[in-house]
């Protein structure tokens, strides 16, 4: 069965430094999504990417974070001048045209020390 | 903006008994979804079931089934003879049919089961 696939599992980060997070989406699904998940907390929306464009974003998503898909399959999310908050557990979640059904890849746990 | 409430924030279950979740919501819209996730000590959120509003019948799937009530914008979890693998944070979730394509979800229900 298809799946998500999210690079690295783990990373951990000097405050102050870039990071870039990796996902690579089910063959055909065309949407894209990025959420995170506080430890014990709710997993929160980020960002939904569809066409090469963002088509949503919540206040979380500042002008420090990014989404691109550089190459037609990896889709990436990157945080610039990381903060000690951003430390959490970042999903991918990627959608089939018409489906309405959001799956997840694994997650990276991202730890800002 | 739609909210999603998750009231039971522990549930415990005997092995093969059945226990239901709780979940409600708030929207002003009338076209959604509304989607089951179990989220395992792995941490991935895995999709277990969902619930298109337009639709009076109640999802089911396998074990899984869902109690609908869209008057009183409910939407609980039932799972049936419950396994220890079903074992794991379950999270209610809604998305507009209309506005945005985004999952608000709810804070969760830790469900454990006695063996």
């Amino acid at each position: 069965e298809p799946e998500v696939t999210q690079t690295p599992s783990h990373q951990v980060t000097q405050m102050g430094q870039e990071v870039i997070l990796r996902c690579v989406p089910i063959s055909n699904h065309l949407y894209f999504y990025w959420y995170r998940q506080i430890l014990g907390q709710k997993v929160e929306f980020l960002v939904s990417f569809y066409n090469n464009e963002i088509s949503e974003k919540s206040e979380i998503f500042d002008d420090r974070f990014s989404v691109e898909r550089p190459d037609g399959s990896n889709f990436t999310l990157k945080i610039r001048s990381t903060k000690l908050e951003d430390s959490a557990m970042y999903f991918c979640a990627t959608e089939l045209a018409g489906s309405y059904e959001q799956y997840f890849g694994p997650g990276t746990r991202l730890t800002v020390t | 903006a739609q909210t999603v409430t998750q009231s039971q924030p522990e549930m415990s279950v005997q092995e093969a008994e059945t226990v239901t979740l709780s979940c409600t919501y708030d929207t002003s819209e009338s076209d959604y979804y509304l989607f089951w996730y179990k989220q395992p000590p792995s941490r991935q959120m895995i999709l277990v079931i969902r619930q298109e509003a337009y639709k009076q019948q109640n999802a089911t799937e396998n074990r899984f089934s869902v109690n609908f009530q869209k008057a009183a914008k409910s939407f609980s979890l039932k799972i049936s003879d419950s396994q220890l693998g079903d074992a794991a944070m379950y999270f209610c979730a809604y998305r507009s049919a209309s506005s945005g394509d985004k999952l608000t979800f709810g804070t969760g229900t830790r469900l454990a089961v006695r063996p």
